[in-house]
């Protein structure tokens, strides 16, 4: 079984929709998670960053975290053409240095 | 613009011939890595180093070795290149190699060993 489990998809949504970008995960040492956006033939780019659990807003991006199911989100709200782009999480815990689990990405495309 | 920059953007190489892929970053971030990425398999530590002078093994060592011998420069060696080390080379970089520093990454070396 993988550290992170992320669905591929692709995801296709229409502009202006609300997209919900899931990851789950196994171990509970892990404190500290991540969103990053890949734009094709791009690097990853850090999105969103949040420590334990709870939200995090940041304009139309929410991150949310649920220690107690491991099991973390991406909301992205009025979804926009220019949002298309696989999305990974990422994730670490206090004591592993040098060492982040990434999810294998989730396709998104959003159709004007 | 403060960052990371990888080079060659692109490159297509003969299997048995030795690469070296070039690292740079001016953010005089402590930390940095060496990932490859293939489809499925997401995103693979290859080698990190802590420090300037120092790297250590990730996940896929295997036919790669580094070297820091400054902080800003993070050079990633094939020594006799394989098909199978075909693949996206992500340089990245972090303040330091404390859990709860997120990495910045460059775009990439896309690596194609015939």
């Amino acid at each position: 079984q993988k550290e992170v489990e992320q669905d591929p998809g692709p995801l296709s949504v229409p502009e202006g929709a609300i997209v919900s970008l899931n990851c789950t995960y196994s171990n509970s040492a892990f404190q500290y998670f991540m969103w990053y956006r890949q734009y094709s033939r791009k690097g990853p780019e850090l999105l969103m960053y949040t420590y334990s659990s709870g939200n995090k807003e940041d304009g139309r991006f929410t991150a949310q975290v649920d220690k107690s199911s491991k099991y973390i989100s991406l909301f992205i709200r009025d979804s926009q053409p220019s949002d298309s782009a696989t999305y990974l999480c990422a994730m670490s815990g206090q004591y592993n240095f040098n060492k982040f689990y990434f999810g294998s990405g989730t396709k998104l495309n959003v159709k004007p | 613009i403060a960052g990371i920059t990888q080079a060659p953007t692109s490159q297509i190489l003969a299997a048995g011939r030795r690469m070296t892929l070039r690292c740079t970053q001016d953010m005089r971030h402590n930390a940095m890595y060496w990932y490859r990425q293939d489809l499925g398999l997401g995103l693979r530590l290859i080698h990190y180093s802590n420090t300037a002078g120092t790297t250590g093994k990730g996940e896929v060592p295997d036919g790669y070795s580094v070297s820091r011998a400054n902080t800003d420069d993070f050079p990633l060696t094939l020594a006799s290149a394989v098909p199978s080390q075909t693949s996206v080379y992500f340089c990245a970089s972090s303040v330091s190699a404390e859990a709860n520093q997120p990495q910045h990454f460059g775009d990439g070396t896309r690596l194609s060993i015939l």
